[in-house]
């Protein structure tokens, strides 16, 4: 079965700084992985996704994330984050050689910039 | 990409009713899924809703409980039956786009309180 672990559930960064939100999956086969951002009382918006190619992938708002298959994971990267990049970030994946397209969510993590 | 509305944004509910969720989406789509995300929780989903044939529910869900419609390839409803306060959540209807490598979209969301 497929999952993704999201081990932190908050992030906390200053303004300016970088920041990386941490994301594992665990697949039968090769992975399409996600990451989507939810601002309070909004839905989810796609930030970016690695399907092939290229193990980092550049993603809207100035977001990227590295894929790396031997450590599984696909962590989340600013290098330098915005007071308006606090949210709620979830990583997902989808099993390539899944019977379906259904997305399995990690728990997410709350991402809290200070100024 | 897809742009999707759901009705209502947000209700209050009495125990034991049931309330219907409608998800518009302004394009085709083949796939659509229902999602249930609680309170400081992340996503799980409820169920793909199938065009022309029954959705197919996820461990844990059931058609009696969540009935779902999917009368054309634009259009789906949810029905949360028999409420209890544990349905709180709030439900997000998505599309995936693109296949197997697209990205899911969600709507904004319908928040449910039962009282």
């Amino acid at each position: 079965a497929q999952s993704v672990a999201q081990p932190e559930d908050q992030v906390n960064v200053a303004e300016g700084n970088p920041l990386t939100v941490k994301c594992t999956y665990s697949v039968s086969g090769n992975p399409y992985l996600f990451w989507y951002v939810q601002y309070p009382n909004r839905g989810l918006q796609f930030l970016l996704k690695y399907i092939t190619g290229d193990n980092l992938v550049k993603g809207s708002y100035g977001f990227e994330a590295e894929f790396n298959k031997s450590q599984t994971s696909f962590h989340l990267k600013k290098p330098s984050a915005l007071v308006s990049d606090s949210a709620l970030y979830f990583c997902a994946v989808r099993d390539k050689g899944g019977a379906t397209n259904k997305l399995i969510f990690g728990t997410g993590t709350l991402l809290a910039v200070q100024p | 990409s897809a742009v999707i509305s759901q009705k209502p944004s947000r209700d209050i509910c009495q125990r034991g009713t049931s309330l219907t969720i409608q998800c518009q989406v302004d394009s085709q789509v083949t796939m659509m899924f229902w999602y249930r995300q609680q309170p400081g929780q992340s996503l799980t989903l409820i169920a793909t809703a199938n065009q022309g044939s029954e959705a197919t529910y996820e461990s844990g869900f059931v058609i009696d409980k969540f009935p779902i419609s999917r009368p054309n390839l634009t259009f789906s409803t949810l029905t949360v039956s028999n409420m209890s306060p544990e349905d709180s959540s709030i439900y997000l209807c998505s599309v995936a786009v693109g296949g197997q490598e697209g990205e899911q979209y969600f709507g904004p969301g319908t928040r449910l309180t039962v009282t």
